[in-house]
């Protein structure tokens, strides 16, 4: 089956740095990967879509000069928190879209627990 | 705003019984989906719904979709400790496009 590598699973860091989590489809290529962000016994909430080679599209209320995507690549995406403050704790999964079967399947990461102190 | 509600949060049976989780949304879509996830985890998927009546069975889960009242419930049978998790549905309004509304979650205890 299809495979959607994140890494890293597990971050820590100092406040006001800069961290960066990378998403990988391991085995198939996709146009469209997606960013979630889940809070602690909550659920997951849409933060951008990301489409290789153009500019993501972020949700409503998401900053996008703090929650930089690239999509450099058909496997490749990432997400960089800047300046990251013990409020951007939290678990981020990505997820990427495969077309298949005549229509779009979506396989989700592990997710990155990211703790900011 | 779209918004899909899961009902119950919370949830903790007995072995061997049979419940019922119900997931309400309040627009149109074409297709909802069952993930479970796992503390620590991420998502598994488990259905996938797209159109009105359909019905799938996996084991002791089994999904059904009513897009005219806007429900969608996972019926759980025989309840095993392995089935403990957090249940999440899921909303495409997007007609295909993938972004996905999530619902509130259900967390499912199994006790023996």
């Amino acid at each position: 089956g299809a495979v959607v590598s994140q890494h890293p699973s597990w971050v820590i860091c100092k406040s006001g740095t800069s961290v960066k989590i990378e998403c990988r489809s391991l085995d198939f290529q996709a146009t469209t990967m997606f960013w979630y962000r889940q809070f602690p016994k909550q659920s997951l909430m849409l933060m951008a879509t990301s489409n290789e080679g153009s500019k993501a599209t972020y949700e409503q209320g998401v900053e996008k000069d703090k929650f930089l995507i690239n999509h450099a690549s058909l496997t490749l995406s990432t997400l960089t928190v800047t300046s990251a403050h013990p409020e951007d704790s939290s678990f981020y999964i990505c997820s990427a879209t495969r077309y298949r079967g005549g229509k779009n399947i979506q396989y989700f990461g592990a997710g990155t627990r990211l703790s900011v102190l | 705003e779209l918004k899909v509600e899961q009902n119950p949060l919370f949830l903790s049976m007995q072995e061997g019984k049979n419940y019922t989780i119900y997931c309400n949304y309040s627009t149109t879509s074409d297709r909802l989906y069952w993930y479970r996830q796992d503390p620590g985890k991420s998502l598994e998927s488990l259905f996938v719904l797209l159109s009105n009546g359909a019905v799938k069975q996996e084991g002791r889960l089994m999904a059904s979709l009513d897009t005219k009242a806007r429900l969608s419930t996972l019926h759980i049978t025989a309840a095993v400790h392995d089935l403990s998790a957090t249940y999440f549905c899921a909303v495409d309004p997007s007609f295909g496009n993938e972004k996905l509304t999530f619902g509130t979650g259900t967390r499912l205890t199994i006790i023996p």
